[in-house]
C-alpha cells in the first residue's frame, strides 16, 4: 500500500557524526511532521511541515537538528554531531490536511548513537 | 510538561471482556482528541478520534467518550480480542493554525486468550 515510508529503518552511528533521515509522505498529503520516542517515553513533537514551509518549529531540541521538505513531498531530517541523547525511534506523519486530519506515521527509523 | 496524561502504563484483561484505557489532559484548548494503536517495530495506528463537539464517538468494537469538565478520556474495546494487545496512545490538538498533536505516553495493553 502507499503509506508513510521512512529510510533507513535503523541507523546505528558514532557519537560525533552527522545522519539524515527520509521521509517519504501519503502522495497528496499536504501536512507532515517529525516525531521523536525515546525509551521509556511518549511520541515527541519535533517539527511540522505544511506544503515546504515549517510553521512549527517548536520542537527540535537544539541547533543541530534541522529539517526540509521539498516539492511539498519528501523530508529530510537532519542531525548533526550526533549525542548519544540523540538516541531514539524518530517517527514521520502525513496527514491530508492541515485541520484535525488524522496523522498516519511510518515505522519510524531507529538511531542508536554509540 | 506532559499536557496529556495515561498514567497507567499497563492493562491486562481476559479475552471477551472490556478494555478501559484512560487520559486525561491539562489545556483546555485541547479540542479534537485521537487514539493510536502501536505494534512493537511498527508506527502508530490511527484507531478513533472525537470532535469535542461530541461526548461520544463509536466505530465496531471502539467507543471513545469524552468528558470535557473533567478534561477526560477513555477508549472502550468491546468485547476484547487477543489481537487487540499493543500499546496505545492518546493524543490531542487544537485548533490554531498547526494540527501538532500531543501524545500521552502509552499504555500497554494485554488481552490474555
Amino acid at each position: 500500500g502507499a503509506g508513510v515510508s521512512q529510510s533507513p529503518s535503523n541507523k546505528v552511528t558514532e557519537k560525533g557524526k552527522d545522519v539524515e533521515l527520509r521521509c517519504d509522505p501519503i502522495s497528496g498529503h499536504t501536512a507532515l511532521y517529525w516525531y521523536r520516542q525515546s525509551l521509556g517515553q511518549g511520541l515527541e513533537f519535533l517539527i511540522y511541515f505544511q506544503g515546504n514551509s515549517a510553521p512549527d518549529k517548536s520542537g527540535l531540541p537544539s541547533d543541530r537538528f534541522s529539517a526540509e521538505r521539498t516539492g511539498g513531498s519528501v523530508s529530510t531530517l537532519t542531525i548533526q554531531r550526533t549525542q548519544q541523547e540523540d538516541s531514539a525511534v524518530y517517527l514521520c506523519a502525513s496527514s491530508l490536511t492541515q485541520y484535525n486530519s488524522p496523522l498516519h506515521f511510518g515505522n519510524g527509523t531507529r538511531l542508536t548513537v554509540t | 510538561d506532559q499536557q496529556v496524561k495515561q498514567n497507567s502504563p499497563s492493562l491486562s484483561v481476559q479475552e471477551g471482556r472490556i478494555s478501559i484505557l484512560n487520559c486525561d489532559y491539562t489545556n483546555s484548548m485541547f479540542d479534537y482528541f485521537l487514539w493510536y494503536k502501536k505494534y512493537p517495530a511498527e508506527g502508530p495506528t490511527f484507531l478513533i478520534s472525537i470532535s469535542s463537539i461530541k461526548d461520544k464517538n463509536e466505530d465496531g468494537r471502539f467507543t471513545v467518550f469524552l468528558n470535557k469538565s473533567a478534561k477526560h478520556l477513555s477508549l472502550h474495546i468491546v468485547p476484547s480480542q487477543p489481537g487487540d494487545s499493543a500499546v496505545y496512545f492518546c493524543a490531542a490538538s487544537y485548533l490554531t493554525g498547526a494540527n501538532n498533536l500531543f501524545f500521552g505516553t502509552g499504555t500497554r495493553l494485554t488481552v490474555i486468550p
